[in-house]
């Protein structure tokens, strides 16, 4: 299994940019996506192939990387998004990191 | 606008089977697309359990694949998910999800259902 590993939670500012990391323990190439989960919803897709940007979604979302390392990237963070962010790899069965929590003051 | 919807028993005891009902409303699941079931345990671990196509066949998470199986009525645009032999591990929130059918991108999801297996 691919293993992927995310940042640890992370605390800020409404106003502030946050990025949020993402390790696969081997290149999945672009095949990385990105969901949002708020407390009590489902998850929801923001990101997918590393950087295209799913409809609907704030351009405040943006996502980078290739091979084993992707970022996902809040500018300017909002207090709405207060929720636990998640990667997917798809180059094989898909996995997904165990996820960080962003927390804004 | 597509919706999913889990349904099923909320409790389970183990050594039974999970049973859980996802009804599809706002897109024809023999239209496109994979059907997928995806868990998340207590502590945010989350876990890809295995697909039925729009063509029905399946592909199955290796370390579930001698426990599950994921069936469809297409009359009824439902799919299924069968889990067997429970154990208390298998306590979980079960989501039902569309997926792109070649690069397994998860673009619609269930609310989930919780699952406790528990006697």
């Amino acid at each position: 299994d691919t293993v992927l590993t995310q940042s640890p939670a992370l605390a800020v500012s409404p106003g502030e940019r946050v990025t949020i990391s993402c390790r696969a323990s081997e290149s999945v190439s672009t095949l990385m996506h990105w969901y949002q989960q708020k407390p009590g919803q489902q998850p929801t897709l923001l990101i997918y192939l590393a950087s295209n940007l799913e409809s609907g979604v704030p351009a405040r979302f943006s996502g980078s990387g290739s091979g084993t390392d992707f970022t996902l990237t809040i500018d300017p963070v909002e207090a709405d998004d207060t929720a636990t962010y998640y990667c997917q790899q798809s180059w094989n069965d898909p996995t997904f990191g165990s996820g960080t929590k962003l927390e804004i003051k | 606008e597509i919706q999913l919807q889990e349904s099923g028993p909320g409790l389970v005891k183990p050594s039974q089977s999970l049973s859980l009902t996802c009804s599809v409303t706002g897109y024809t699941i023999t239209s496109g697309y994979d059907w997928s079931w995806i868990r998340k345990f207590p502590g945010n671990k989350m876990e890809w359990m295995g697909y039925i196509s729009n063509s029905g066949s399946t592909n199955y998470n290796p370390s579930l694949k001698i426990r599950i199986s994921i069936t469809r009525d297409t009359s009824k645009n439902q799919f299924f998910l069968q889990l067997n032999s429970v154990t208390t591990e298998d306590t979980a929130t079960y989501y039902c999800v569309r997926t792109t059918d070649y690069y397994y991108v998860m673009d619609a999801w269930g609310q989930g259902a919780s699952v406790t297996v528990s006697s």
